[in-house]
């Protein structure tokens, strides 16, 4: 119950394109989803994050999609640059904030 | 600059031995975790403190230990009870728990 699942594990997009990441979780304690950005040889960075209470939310090219019924959210980078290629994890957490993170998707964004 | 500085970046390690892997933050964040990642797989949490002289396990703590004295530093010592230690090492902080994590650049820690 615990488990956050990520999907899928490696993924080209083509630049200009929409690149899609999806998670599903099963705790319905959960009330904060954060998106984190890897480069090679670096720590993650927070991305975006949404909370339950609200169905999207969009920071530039950056959008969360969040199902609260289906327990599914999902990343999509809109016009996809080169530089967006890295791996990216969702992670879930409930009120005492030990996140549970997803597997990684590794993005490649192709020129 | 503020922010996280994990050291050394690179870290071997001989059979028996124990290692301490060194995380300091100038955020002034009461919070903070160390986190193992292996290649394909999520994070996962070693120990966090929520503040000074104040820590507790996470999912995986076996063969590790971490002490708090002060509030800027949270250093990880891998035990030789740790059986794999072969992994990515990464520091995290936050102003409290329940807040945006921010993280450091990680060491990387093999056995010779």
């Amino acid at each position: 119950q615990q488990q956050v699942k990520q999907s899928p594990q490696s993924l080209i997009v083509q630049k200009g394109g929409i690149s899609i990441i999806n998670c599903a979780y099963e705790n319905t304690a959960f009330d904060y989803f954060p998106w984190y950005q890897q480069f090679p040889g670096k720590g993650p960075a927070l991305l975006i994050a949404i909370r339950p209470d609200v169905s999207e939310k969009k920071e530039g090219r950056f959008t969360i999609s969040f199902n609260k019924s289906a327990k599914q959210f999902s990343l999509h980078i809109m016009d996809s640059q080169p530089g967006d290629s890295a791996t990216y994890f969702c992670a879930a957490s409930d009120s005492n904030y030990q996140l549970i993170w997803g597997a990684g998707t590794k993005l490649i964004i192709k020129p | 600059d503020g922010g996280i500085t994990q050291s050394p970046k690179y870290l071997f390690r001989k059979e028996g031995q124990n290692v301490t892997l060194s995380c300091e933050q100038n955020l002034n964040h009461d919070a903070m975790y160390w986190y193992r990642q292996d290649p394909g797989q999520g994070l996962r949490l070693i120990y966090y403190s929520q503040i000074v002289n104040d820590f507790q396990k996470g999912d995986i703590a076996e063969g590790y230990s971490v002490s708090r004295e002060k509030k800027e530093s949270f250093p990880l010592t891998v035990t030789s009870a740790q059986k794999n230690p072969t992994a990515f090492y990464l520091c995290a902080s936050s102003i409290q728990v329940a807040q945006p994590q921010h993280f450091g650049d990680g060491t990387r820690l093999s056995i010779l």
